[in-house]
């Protein structure tokens, strides 16, 4: 199993562009999310779903759109990209329920808006 | 509000015990989890703990204590491959989502 997959890698954009980053999983998780990793701050949550239809906003939500059309894909959206939205992004997903189940994180995707 | 707090630099020796500690304050508390991430890779899973005391996987133990707001991670017979940060997080409600603190990177030195 591919577990979680995030495309593209790696982008440079100009600011005021725009762009979507996919995320995609095959282990039939429930839930989903959006973090941004830059240095010195951790893992700071951007937007979450909890089933297909379904999301919420996290800790840093201004500048992003997600969508969650289907199960398995989770979209975050860059309406008009800012210098302040470099950042390395990292998707996850997990398992639904009472007991708190580990994310499994996809590989990043290393965004530099100039 | 809420905050994690976890030192943010640690070392120790090939074979050593070290412990990351992290203390937290927030509303809504489910859990503590901890996350390894090396250099430029995606975190991963070590361990969870909902209830008070120590859970033990292999080399690694995560311990919780609700009333103190504090928990630590606990490598043994630490190895080279070890030198990472350590997150750790907060899980603030039934949906399962975290809160991360700033990561702890570990250095092992030879």
């Amino acid at each position: 199993n591919a577990g979680v997959t995030q495309t593209p890698k790696f982008r440079v954009l100009k600011t005021g562009q725009s762009m979507t980053l996919l995320c995609a999983q095959d282990m039939n998780h429930e839930y989903m999310y959006w973090y941004r990793q830059d240095p010195g701050m951790g893992l700071r949550l951007i937007h979450y779903s909890v089933g297909e239809g379904t999301t919420a906003k996290g800790e840093v939500p201004d500048g992003y759109n997600v969508s969650r059309l289907k199960k398995q894909n989770f979209l975050l959206g860059l309406e008009s990209a800012a210098p302040s939205q470099t950042s390395v992004y990292f998707c996850a997903s997990s398992r639904s329920g009472t007991e708190g189940y580990g994310y499994t994180f996809g590989s990043g995707t290393r965004l530099t808006v100039v | 509000g809420q905050s994690l707090e976890q030192p943010s630099e640690v070392t120790a020796v090939e074979g050593a015990i070290v412990q990351i500690n992290c203390t937290y304050q927030t509303s809504g508390f489910y859990g503590l989890s901890w996350y390894q991430q090396h250099d430029g890779g995606a975190p991963t899973f070590l361990s969870y703990n909902a209830l008070d005391g120590l859970e033990e996987t292999g080399r690694f133990s995560s311990f919780l204590s609700r009333s103190d707001s504090y928990g630590y991670l606990l490598l043994q017979e630490l190895q080279m491959k070890d030198s990472a940060s350590y997150f750790c997080a907060v899980r603030r409600g039934a949906t399962n989502k975290l809160i991360f603190g700033t990561g702890t990177l570990l250095a092992v030195q030879p």
